[in-house]
């Protein structure tokens, strides 16, 4: 099966300008999630979609951030404005709905701000 | 609020030592485990995994890994390591949800 497909790869931009990752999750995985992975850190959850509804956004900084997954399948995150701490790679994965479904993760967009 | 402790930063063996890395969860309930591996240019991919039954769970590449309830530990062992397993390996914790809570992660690099 394909995998998990994220683009861009790399992102460079300053700081306060916009940015958007897009991830198409593996077809048929209900559950996508997003996660962000600091230099030296393990990922952390920034939002989670079963389908196309947000069940967990605690973790997402609402004032700057924001997600959408309209169809239920792509899935978009944007950051607007960035900052210089947003700097680190956005990991989207996706799994099929159950606790025992393990993630497949994409490749990542390692973002840069300067 | 749940954690997940990876102890070694930073491991660096010899072709065909043995490999231990520690994982320690801080939930008290019950948890489904997991190791994950991701390789130099690679994406993050599922080495192992514990829901129930048997502790000892066995994965890909001669990796297994013992969930000691008691010590709240899942640790990731290879008897014999190659160079080819140079990589960063994450320890990770659901407790029920479907929010998996993933460790620092573990650096290894593997000498031939």
């Amino acid at each position: 099966e394909a995998g998990v497909v994220q683009s861009p790869r790399y992102k460079i931009i300053e700081k306060k300008q916009p940015v958007a990752f897009w991830c198409n999750p593996i077809s048929g995985h209900n559950t996508l999630y997003w996660y962000r992975q600091n230099l030296g850190q393990g990922p952390e959850l920034l939002i989670r979609y079963e389908n196309e509804e947000a069940v967990d956004d605690s973790q997402l900084p609402k004032d700057r951030f924001s997600a959408e997954r309209l169809k239920g399948v792509d899935s978009t995150l944007k950051i607007q404005p960035a900052e210089l701490g947003d700097s680190a790679v956005y990991l989207c994965a996706s799994s099929r709905r159950g606790l025992n479904s393990p993630l497949h993760f994409g490749n990542g967009t390692r973002l840069t701000v300067t | 609020a749940q954690s997940v402790s990876q102890h070694n930063h930073h491991v660096i063996l010899s072709e065909a030592a043995s490999l231990e890395l520690g994982c320690n969860y801080s939930y008290g309930g019950t948890v489904n485990l997991f190791w994950y591996v991701q390789y130099p240019g690679q994406h993050l991919q599922l080495l192992l995994k514990y829901f129930s039954g048997d502790p000892l769970v066995k994965g890909i590449k001669g990796f297994e890994a013992e969930f000691i309830k008691s010590k709240f530990s899942f640790n990731l062992r290879k008897p014999s390591v190659q160079w080819s397993d140079t990589a960063e390996y994450f320890c990770a914790v659901n407790e029920n949800t479907d929010k998996l809570i993933f460790g620092t992660g573990t650096r290894l690099q593997v000498f031939p």
